[in-house]
């Protein structure tokens, strides 16, 4: 079973702050997605790294895949209220036909 | 074009209970999904369909849950009968087939259905 841990499990910050959160796993994967999920709704998808070492960037949000393909970051620049939610990431094994979610990451930003 | 569709969207069963929870995928996605997601925590598959065949079921408890997908498009969820430690969000979500397989796809999530067992 392939697991994936995030780090920090809960994170409270005021606007404008800067934020990192990551992503760990003993087990390399195919590609790997973020998600955000906000309260009574489902989760909606974010980005997608494929490439190990692969960088791409959401307006203020930048995410990071690790070389070897087992971990990854998400990082928020200038926190806002708008950011608040559970992050979640996903990783994609080597036959590409499961998503295995990771344990989350509850981000509330403050005014 | 319409969500992922789920309902109901809040159910409340005392123990021992059947309860069905139901899911219309976006049209044209061949692929569902049903998840479970315990409160703070990432969603664990439960059963993965391709058109009408659950090609992935290794994580449904087959005591107690079954799903259906008869047509290739809704797809119902039974728990029968619930225990207290099934009492979590169900979500159901599904993707488009892109060559043939639904890898690298985006998966699309309804809103969930919430279920308390008491």
């Amino acid at each position: 079973t392939q697991l994936l841990e995030q780090s920090p499990q809960f994170l409270s910050i005021q606007e404008g702050e800067n934020l990192t959160v990551y992503c760990n796993s003993s087990s390399v994967f195919s590609s790997l997605q973020w998600y955000r999920q906000e309260p009574g709704e489902g989760p909606v998808l974010l980005v997608t790294v494929v490439t190990g070492g692969e960088v791409k960037k959401l307006k203020r949000l930048t995410f990071q895949f690790g070389d070897a393909r087992k971990d990854s970051s998400l990082h928020i620049t200038a926190a806002q209220p708008g950011d608040t939610g559970l992050y979640l990431c996903a990783g994609r094994d080597g036959t590409a036909s499961k998503l295995t979610f990771g344990t989350g990451t509850r981000l509330q930003v403050t005014l | 074009e319409a969500g992922v569709v789920q309902s109901p969207r809040y159910k409340i069963i005392e123990k021992k209970q059947p309860v069905a929870f139901w899911c219309n995928p976006i049209s044209g996605h061949n692929t569902l999904y049903w998840y479970r997601q315990n409160l703070g925590q990432g969603p664990e598959l439960l059963i993965r369909y391709e058109n009408e065949e659950a090609v992935d079921d290794s994580q449904l408890p087959k005591d107690r849950f079954s799903a259906e997908r008869l047509k290739g498009v809704d797809s119902t969820l039974k728990i029968q009968p619930a225990e207290l430690g099934d009492s979590a969000v169900y979500l159901c979500a599904s993707s488009p087939l892109m060559g043939g397989r639904s890898s690298y796809n985006e998966q699309f999530f309804g809103p969930g259905t919430r279920l308390t067992v008491l």
